[in-house]
């Protein structure tokens, strides 16, 4: 039971464009959601965080929109740059659950062209 | 401020051998959770440990054990490996507060190979 999607596996953009990558999830417990960019031989490195009390969390080029009524998250990245090629996993989790576990997407991975 | 580090880089047991990896927390945080990643796949949540205690587990068996010491560093215990059980671990450490969020770190893994 995937609790949370990426339902796109690749993305590419060319470099100065708008990314936007896409996340869904199920489960209406969830109330916190992070965004993780991943190189190759890497642990993921947090991006940006948004709670369920918010719709939008800007950080710099990098801003996470939540729609909780569709259970849908997605992150924009303006301007794109080579920099940002990367693997991106969504994560939720449950604050009520007491545990503070991350429930992950499968990632989408991002081509920025130069 | 050091951040998460994670031992060894790389490991290749062979089946029904025992492997442990270890975590060194970031400093001041107190929680500590382990991942696994299988390839082309999003990290799998394993168990979590606050103050030395586990704190909620995964849908992992009971051979997947893990603590958490005094100066929070931990250690993942993998008894009768199986070949599925080749994966890049992930520990991930948080500094635990009153607020629901609570955003978590994570070391560079450890890429487990069985043979």
């Amino acid at each position: 039971d995937q609790q949370v999607k990426q339902n796109s596996p690749s993305l590419s953009v060319q470099e100065g464009r708008i990314s936007i990558l896409n996340c869904d999830y199920t489960n209406s417990m969830f109330d916190y959601f992070l965004w993780y960019k991943k190189y190759p031989a890497e642990g993921p490195t947090f991006l940006i965080s948004i709670s369920s009390i918010k719709d939008k969390n800007e950080d710099g080029r990098f801003t996470v929109f939540l729609n909780k009524s569709a259970k849908h998250l997605s992150l924009h990245i303006v301007p794109s740059q080579p920099g940002d090629s990367a693997v991106y996993f969504c994560a939720a989790s449950a604050s009520t659950s007491g545990t503070y576990k991350y429930i992950f997407g499968t990632g989408t991975r991002l081509k920025v062209l130069a | 401020e050091t951040g998460v580090t994670q031992s060894p880089t790389h490991l290749i047991k062979t089946r029904g051998q025992q492997v442990t990896l270890r975590c060194s927390s970031q400093s001041g945080h107190n929680t500590v959770s382990w991942y696994q990643q299988a390839l082309g796949q999003g990290p799998q949540f394993i168990f979590q440990y606050y103050r030395e205690e586990e704190n909620g587990r995964g849908n992992f068996p009971p051979r997947f054990s893990g603590l958490q010491f005094p100066n929070y560093s931990s250690e993942l215990n993998v008894n009768a490996l199986e070949l599925d059980d080749s994966a890049l671990y992930l520990c991930a450490s948080s500094p635990r507060s009153q607020t629901s969020t609570d955003t978590q770190y994570f070391g560079p893994g450890t890429r487990l190979t069985v043979l």
